[in-house]
């Protein structure tokens, strides 16, 4: 399976400190996909970073790709509780046509007030 | 724009009953997706579809059949349903990558609990 794996699986931390996750794939990647998914709802995209960057923000957010290494890492700075959420990496190894993504199992992010 | 839609929201099925899920996209995207999502893990893709008229087997087809009915609708059909089969389902949809060009994310739709007994 080409699945990739993140860490930490769960992650909690209080409101206002970063929360870091990473994501490590196996085999040569497009792009690199950010989502999110609150508690019984579906998968909201957050952020592309392409195999030809390193980084990318949007917002408090902050991506890096390290390709050589296989893995990339989302910031979330000054967390809220708003955050709380599963956040989930996914690859695309296609070239063209459909848009196949393989999604890792997932970092469950915890914000306490 | 609804984005995308799915029905029902919640099924559950005794063994060997069939079913098929309906998922909708207003988006006028070409490429449509169905995923199934276990407890404590990520999005397994059972089928998808580059473009109308046309299905493709994803990781873990056993036990589905899909059906792109138009540019808008793409249904995943389980003819006998199994306990294995007890998951939520998320359809999703993205523009058709054309080589060379953007990359595009994909839109998922609000799931379909499903439970097999």
């Amino acid at each position: 399976s080409q699945q990739g794996e993140e860490d930490p699986q769960a992650l909690s931390i209080q409101e206002g400190e970063n929360a870091t996750m990473n994501c490590s794939y196996k085999t040569s990647i497009n792009n690199l996909q950010w989502y999110r998914q609150n508690s019984g709802r579906g998968l909201v995209h957050l952020i592309l970073i392409r195999s030809n960057e390193r980084e990318k923000h949007s917002g408090r957010l902050r991506v890096t790709l390290d390709t050589s290494k296989k893995s990339s890492s989302l910031l979330i700075t000054a967390s809220r509780a708003a955050d709380t959420a599963s956040y989930f990496c996914a690859t695309d190894h296609s070239i063209q046509g459909a848009q196949k993504l393989v999604f890792g199992q997932g970092t469950r992010l915890t914000i306490n007030p | 724009n609804a984005g995308v839609t799915q029905t029902p929201k919640f099924q559950v099925l005794k063994t060997g009953q069939s079913m098929t899920l309906q998922c909708a996209q207003d988006m006028n995207h070409n490429s449509m997706y169905w995923y199934r999502q276990d407890p404590g893990m990520g999005l397994r893709l059972i089928y998808y579809s580059a473009s109308e008229g046309t299905t493709d087997k994803g990781e873990v087809p056993n036990g589905y059949n899909v059906s792109r009915l138009n540019k808008r609708e793409f249904s995943l059909r389980l003819e006998s349903a199994a306990p294995s089969q007890t998951s939520v389902y998320f359809c999703a949809s993205s523009a058709v990558k054309v080589r060379g060009l953007a990359f595009y994310e994909q839109y998922f739709g609000p799931g379909t609990r499903l439970t097999v007994t």
